[in-house]
């Protein structure tokens, strides 16, 4: 079985400050983690995804995230955050070695201050 | 890219009337299809898998009678809400397995449907 933890449901930033959302993994296999994006009613985007290559994975709009298998984390970062980036976050992962369907966190909103 | 489409992006229903959702695979064929339900502020929650050409596997908990999906072509899939009650309202969003280079899914831009 596998599972997503994501931190805090919403995060606030000030526009040009580090964008940091947290997300743990519980996985009995290596997975495969995602870090999609939502806008208001729409569906989601995905930013970047960790598929057992480089560790430090680098994705869309600046966006990068860092698998550690030791803190069992794939947390997202941002260095400047930038207004267009309020929106609501989900990590999420999958088993390679089965169905490839993801498996949702909850979710974090990102709150963007001018 | 991968591009989903889903139509309608909002509706709005009565009580007892059928909504149906379409989900259509743009630039590429897709045998399986997935459908969610995501409640305010709330986390996706998959319904189902959708597969062309055979029935639709279900999640647990989820009506089949009350939510009918067809998968008729490599390209559309659709989810029918029979005899919509208020509880029902949510947002929908189907989704595809992107091209099998990226492991990512593509999912479509979502309905929200509104039962008065």
């Amino acid at each position: 079985a596998q599972s997503v933890t994501q931190l805090g449901s919403h995060v606030s930033v000030s526009e040009g400050a580090l964008v940091l959302l947290r997300c743990n993994y519980s996985s009995s296999v290596p997975p495969y983690l995602f870090w999609y994006v939502q806008y208001p009613n729409q569906g989601l985007q995905l930013l970047l995804k960790y598929t057992s290559a480089a560790t430090l994975v680098k994705g869309i709009n600046g966006f990068e995230a860092e698998f550690k298998k030791s803190e069992t984390s794939f947390h997202l970062t941002k260095p400047s955050a930038h207004m267009s980036d309020a929106a609501e976050y989900f990590c999420a992962v999958s088993d390679p070695g089965g169905s490839y369907i993801p498996t949702f966190g909850r979710g974090t909103s990102l709150i963007v201050h001018p | 890219g991968a591009v989903v489409s889903q139509h309608p992006s909002w509706v709005i229903c009565k009580s007892g009337t059928s909504v149906k959702i379409e989900c259509r695979s743009l630039d590429f064929q897709a045998t399986t299809m997935f459908w969610y339900r995501q409640f305010p502020k709330q986390s996706l929650m998959l319904m189902a898998t959708s597969n062309e050409g055979s029935k639709a596997t279900y999640e647990q908990g989820v009506e089949k009678d009350k939510f009918l999906i067809n998968h008729a072509s490599l390209t559309l899939s659709t989810l029918t809400v029979t005899s919509a009650h208020p509880e029902d309202s949510s947002f929908y969003i189907c989704s595809a397995p992107g091209d099998s280079n990226t492991y990512g899914y593509t999912f479509g831009s979502g309905t929200r449907l509104t039962v008065v």
